[in-house]
């Protein structure tokens, strides 16, 4: 079963709207999340990460995203989006798993925005 | 500071060849991960080296292999190709595996 789930596979929006890309995972036990971005051509890059404290994390470009722990989920969201925001978007989990760390990513949110 | 630099950038083989992919980390960085990107199933993890020794292994057969050198740089096997194999291939380095992780361009192979 997937461990770290992205329900939506692909999101048009037009330029302007509001963003909401769902992470789910299924691990109990201390987590660390992460939201990586690759754009069009372009290597994965971090966009943000959250280990502890606030629960709400603010990333590069107006990204954010809220650790909801009792839902399991780490759902990114931006405001307003632009046309330069079109990218695939990853979320990822790492967790001790026998003894070691381990980092799974979910299976991906192509978002297009259209000007 | 530089990237991680993978090499080469595209490879075409045949099936039943091997091949070798090269990933140098982020000067300091210890932790190299290696992960395999096709459209149908994402990124699914391969393995992780952090200071010569594999830390963790992914769900792949054992066609796939990788080592870390001394100096951190990671080499990924893969012998008897078959088509299925044909994906992009990324590293990721980390420091001591901690926080997030760097990643490289990519080494797209193409199994024929």
């Amino acid at each position: 079963a997937q461990s770290v789930s992205q329900h939506n596979h692909h999101v048009i929006l037009s330029e302007a709207a509001s963003l909401e890309l769902g992470c789910n995972y299924s691990y109990g036990g201390t987590v660390n999340l992460f939201w990586y971005v690759q754009y069009p051509g372009q290597h994965l890059q971090l966009l943000l990460k959250y280990f502890s404290g606030d629960p709400l994390v603010k990333g590069i470009k107006g990204f954010e995203a809220e650790f909801i722990k009792s839902k399991f989920s780490f759902n990114l969201r931006k405001p307003s989006v632009q046309w330069s925001d079109t990218a695939e978007y990853f979320c990822a989990v790492k967790r001790n798993s026998g003894g070691y760390q381990k980092v799974t990513f979910g299976t991906g949110t192509k978002l297009q925005v259209i000007p | 500071k530089a990237g991680v630099t993978q090499t080469p950038r595209y490879l075409i083989k045949t099936r039943g060849q091997q091949v070798t992919l090269s990933c140098s980390p982020i000067s300091g960085h210890r932790s190299v991960s290696w992960y395999q990107q096709t459209p149908g199933q994402g990124l699914q993890f391969l393995f992780e080296y952090f200071s010569e020794t594999q830390r963790n292994k992914g769900n792949f057969p054992g066609r796939f292999s990788g080592r870390q050198f001394s100096n951190s740089r990671s080499e990924m096997n893969v012998s008897t190709l078959e088509l299925g194999d044909s994906a992009l291939y990324l590293c990721a380095s980390s420091f001591l595996g901690l926080h997030g992780y760097t990643f490289g361009s990519g080494t797209r192979l193409t199994v024929v």
